[in-house]
């Protein structure tokens, strides 16, 4: 079974760009969240989808955003990106099911703010 | 706000000996706790997880204790091996979801 994966591997922007960032879950699983892990800030929580809608969210500005297709891939959104914005982005993906609510990861996206 | 942290930042041991790494926690509603293992270039790797209504739980060389009363939880491998050697991070959530909150690692350096 393949595992959480996610586009582009890499990728580099300059500031006032924006950015769209690619995952696809576990086949099965229908939950998908996005946290972004930087060294200063450790992994945080950006969203979460489930069934094409966001039923969480964390901290960010509303410059991040993300979205659920109805295969439950996601993809995420960063508009006009700061320096601080570089970081790398983790999708994961879970299965939902009461009494196995396990988080799988992906390899993750890392983007450099130039 | 709210956070769960790490004691150590950095934990060497020898091949064969066994690794503890511990978390404290601050949110006494955490219901779901999960450890994860980041190797360098790769997502955090699920290894055990555990509920509040339980104090330990084991899997294979991995052991995870949960004292509610301190809220501290720790993980335990036992004849540590050279592939162990990662970042390890305690997160919790309340009420199901994915909504962790991750503590902020240890480096669990292994040596020969």
């Amino acid at each position: 079974k393949a595992g959480v994966t996610q586009t582009p591997r890499y990728l580099i922007k300059t500031r006032g760009q924006q950015v769209t960032l690619s995952c696809s879950p576990i086949s099965g699983h229908r939950s998908v969240s996005w946290y972004q892990q930087t060294p200063g800030q450790g992994l945080q929580f950006l969203f979460e989808y489930f069934s094409e809608t966001q039923r969480n969210k964390g901290n960010f500005p509303g410059r991040f955003s993300g979205r659920q297709f109805s295969n439950s891939r996601s993809e995420m959104n960063v508009s006009t990106l700061e320096l601080g914005d570089s970081a790398l982005y983790l999708c994961a993906s879970s299965l939902e099911r009461p009494g196995d609510e396990k988080l799988f990861f992906g390899s993750g996206t890392q983007l450099s703010v130039l | 706000g709210e956070s769960v942290g790490l004691h150590l930042p950095t934990l060497s041991v020898q091949e064969g000996d066994n690794s503890i790494i511990n978390c404290a926690y601050s949110n006494s509603a955490s219901d779901y706790f999960i450890w994860y293992k980041q190797e360098s270039g790769k997502g955090p790797q699920f290894i055990i997880d555990i509920r509040s209504n339980m104090d330990k739980r084991q899997g294979q060389r991995v052991t995870v204790l949960l004292n509610k009363t301190v809220k501290h939880l720790s993980l335990q491998i036992a004849a540590t091996q050279p592939g162990d050697s990662a970042v390890y991070f305690c997160a919790e959530t309340t009420g199901g979801g994915n909504k962790l909150t991750f503590g902020t690692g240890t480096q669990l350096k292994v040596e020969l």
